[in-house]
Order: C-alpha cells, then sequence, then structure tokens
C-alpha cells in the first residue's frame, strides 16, 4: 500500500467551478499536510500547510484535513483558467525531512 | 524571493556516461537540500537529504555510490548520475531548506531536469 494516494485525474472543470481534490494516506504519524501546485516546467509551490486536523482557508483555496479518517482535502472556489496545473499533496513526521507526495492530479479549468 | 534553480533542466545521455545535476538557491543560504525522483505516474520520492559540509544521508534502497551528491556551499549542491543507464531516466527535482529553519514550509523546490539515458 501507497504512504499517499491520490487520483491522477486528468480533472476538467468550468470556469467558476469548486473543485475538490483529494488524498488518503496510511500513516497515522503524518502530523504535516500540504497541497503544492506545480505548472508545466516549474517546480512544485506551496499553495497550503496545516499542521494536524482542522481547516485552514486563504483567498479561494480551503485545506481540509480529517486525521481520524486520514484524509485530506483542497477546495478551489470560482476557479479560474490560472489554476490550471497539477496539485500534488504531501505529508510528513514531526521532526522528520522526508515528504511523502500523492501522484499529483491534473487540473484544467475550461474558460 | 526563496528561488531555487536547477541545470540543466533537460539532458540527454548514452548509456555508460555520467551526468551532473546542479541545484543553486539563489537568494537565500540553504544549509539542507533535498534530492527527489519521479518516474511517470508516480510520486515524487526522496532520494537523499544533502548537508553542506559533509555527508549525504540517502533513502532506502538509493545506491550512494551511484548517485554521488556534494553540497559544498550554502547555496549549491549537486547530484551526478554515474554510469547512467536507460532505467535511471526520470524526472530529478531538488528542494532547499532555507539555513536556520526545520518545518516544511521552509523547503523550496526547483523546476526539476528531465534525464533521459539512450
Amino acid at each position: 500500500q501507497k504512504e499517499v494516494e491520490q487520483d491522477p485525474g486528468p480533472l476538467s472543470v468550468p470556469e467558476g467551478a469548486i473543485v475538490s481534490l483529494n488524498c488518503t494516506y496510511s500513516n497515522s504519524a503524518f502530523q504535516y499536510f500540504m497541497w503544492y501546485r506545480q505548472y508545466s516546467r516549474k517546480g512544485p509551490e506551496l499553495l497550503m500547510y496545516t499542521y494536524s486536523s482542522g481547516n485552514k482557508e486563504d483567498g479561494r483555496f480551503t485545506a481540509q484535513v480529517d486525521k481520524s479518517s486520514k484524509y485530506i482535502s483542497l477546495f478551489i472556489r470560482d476557479s479560474q483558467p490560472s489554476d490550471s496545473a497539477t496539485y500534488l499533496c504531501a505529508m510528513g513526521e514531526s521532526g522528520a525531512n522526508n515528504l511523502f507526495f500523492g501522484t499529483g492530479t491534473r487540473l484544467t479549468v475550461i474558460p | 524571493g526563496a528561488v531555487v534553480s536547477q541545470h540543466p533542466s533537460r539532458v540527454i545521455c548514452k548509456s555508460g556516461t555520467s551526468v551532473k545535476i546542479e541545484c543553486r538557491s539563489l537568494d537565500f543560504q540553504a544549509t539542507t537540500m533535498f534530492w527527489y525522483r519521479q518516474f511517470p505516474k508516480q510520486s515524487l520520492m526522496l532520494m537523499a537529504t544533502s548537508n553542506e559540509g559533509s555527508k549525504a544521508t540517502y533513502e532506502q534502497g538509493v545506491e550512494k555510490d551511484k548517485f554521488l551528491i556534494n553540497h559544498a556551499s550554502l547555496t549549491l549542491s549537486t547530484l551526478t548520475v554515474t554510469s547512467a543507464h536507460p532505467e535511471d531516466s526520470s524526472f530529478y527535482i531538488c528542494s532547499a531548506r532555507v539555513a536556520g529553519k526545520s518545518s516544511y514550509n521552509e523547503q523550496f523546490f526547483g523546476p526539476g531536469t528531465r534525464l533521459t539515458v539512450l
């Protein structure tokens, strides 16, 4: 079983739609949960960073962590064509270096 | 700020040759850099952790004699794939952590290097 599972998509939505991206994981020691956005030929860029369970909102983006279900989500409201990218979830343990990534979900927002 | 560059962005080489990939933090110092590898349709996987002035720490299953890492300064780490073979073809990406910081959100990624071994 992989440490982190993420549906690779691709996912296509019309402009203005709400996008829901999800990851599940198996390691209960994960405490830090991140979402990265990666444009073509660019490195991953940190979007959201959360510690333990709960919600975090930043503009049109909301990250949710449910540690009891080992499930994390990223919601994008009022999606824009510029949101078209690959979104990677990543997680790590406290005091460790290693980040465990999902495979990434490729999102296209159609104007 | 917090820009990480990689060079080259793409390299094609013959089997048996060695390839060096550079990772630079352009506007900050990084005592720790990380090297990841991503095969098609798979996750980014950590290969090794590179610490300035000391030996790199390799993840299980990664051959240290094949993937040579040198972190000679606070802004540069290099990964050399020695005697490359077609199965080494992959996307190699580095990240750099801001000196003095220990949290995941102080890690910044480079744009990656696509290696193709013929």
